[in-house]
């Protein structure tokens, strides 16, 4: 079973920049989440995607940051314009439930560096 | 209401040695708490999850113990190895699977 595919890996931009980042889940994975992980912290929900519905986006700075999920598979996170406090680690989650069990899979993350 | 505190931020322990992780947090609403293992470089690994309706679980080397009463949890590693440093995120959910995750504790086990 193949895992959740981020790119690209590492970015660095200048600040007011705007950058994209692509998130493929495991396939039938209903759920998709975007985290933050800012150095030395726990990742923090940016955004939760039910399908393709918003499920949660409380934590989302949504002056900057937008983040879709097209025909429920593919997602993008974009922000526009960066700030030097985004530097941080853009984490890609999908899960499934199984006998009310949900399992997270991450994928391996994209390093953004902003100057 | 919403912070998962955990400790240590840092921990090191002997081959062979039990390392201790806990966590606490406040909102009675949480019903699932998957501790999460992280490697540089990679995303979090879900290692081990518990519901409150057991108080300890248990998988090969990895066990939690849960505290309902005093909404405390913790992971314990034993037999300790080199392999395992890593750092360790507790986390918990509840109704829609939204995560609030801990701080996170650097593990290094000493040869």
């Amino acid at each position: 079973e193949a895992g959740v595919a981020q790119s690209p890996r590492y970015k660095i931009i200048e600040k007011r920049q705007s950058v994209a980042f692509w998130c493929n889940p495991i396939s039938g994975h209903a759920t998709l989440y975007w985290y933050q992980q800012i150095l030395g912290q726990g990742p923090k929900l940016l955004i939760q995607f039910q399908n393709n519905g918003v499920v949660d986006d409380s934590q989302l700075p949504k002056d900057r940051f937008s983040a879709e999920r097209l025909k429920g598979v593919d997602s993008t996170l974009k922000i526009q314009p960066a700030k030097l406090e985004d530097s941080a680690v853009y984490l890609c989650a999908s899960s499934l439930v199984l006998a009310g069990q949900e399992t997270q899979y991450f994928g391996p993350g994209t390093r953004l560096l902003v100057l | 209401q919403q912070q998962v505190k955990q400790s240590p931020q840092s921990l090191i322990v002997q081959k062979g040695g039990i390392s201790i992780i806990n966590c606490a947090y406040e909102n009675t609403a949480f019903d699932y708490f998957p501790w999460y293992q992280q490697f540089p470089g990679k995303g979090p690994a879900l290692l081990i999850a518990i519901r409150p309706d057991v108080s300890e679980k248990k998988e090969g080397r990895f066990t939690i113990s849960f505290n309902k009463s005093a909404k405390q949890f913790s992971l314990h590693i034993m037999d300790s190895q080199p392999g395992d440093s890593a750092t360790y995120f507790c986390a918990a959910s509840g109704g829609t699977y939204k995560y609030i995750f801990g701080t996170g504790t650097r593990l290094k086990v000493l040869a």
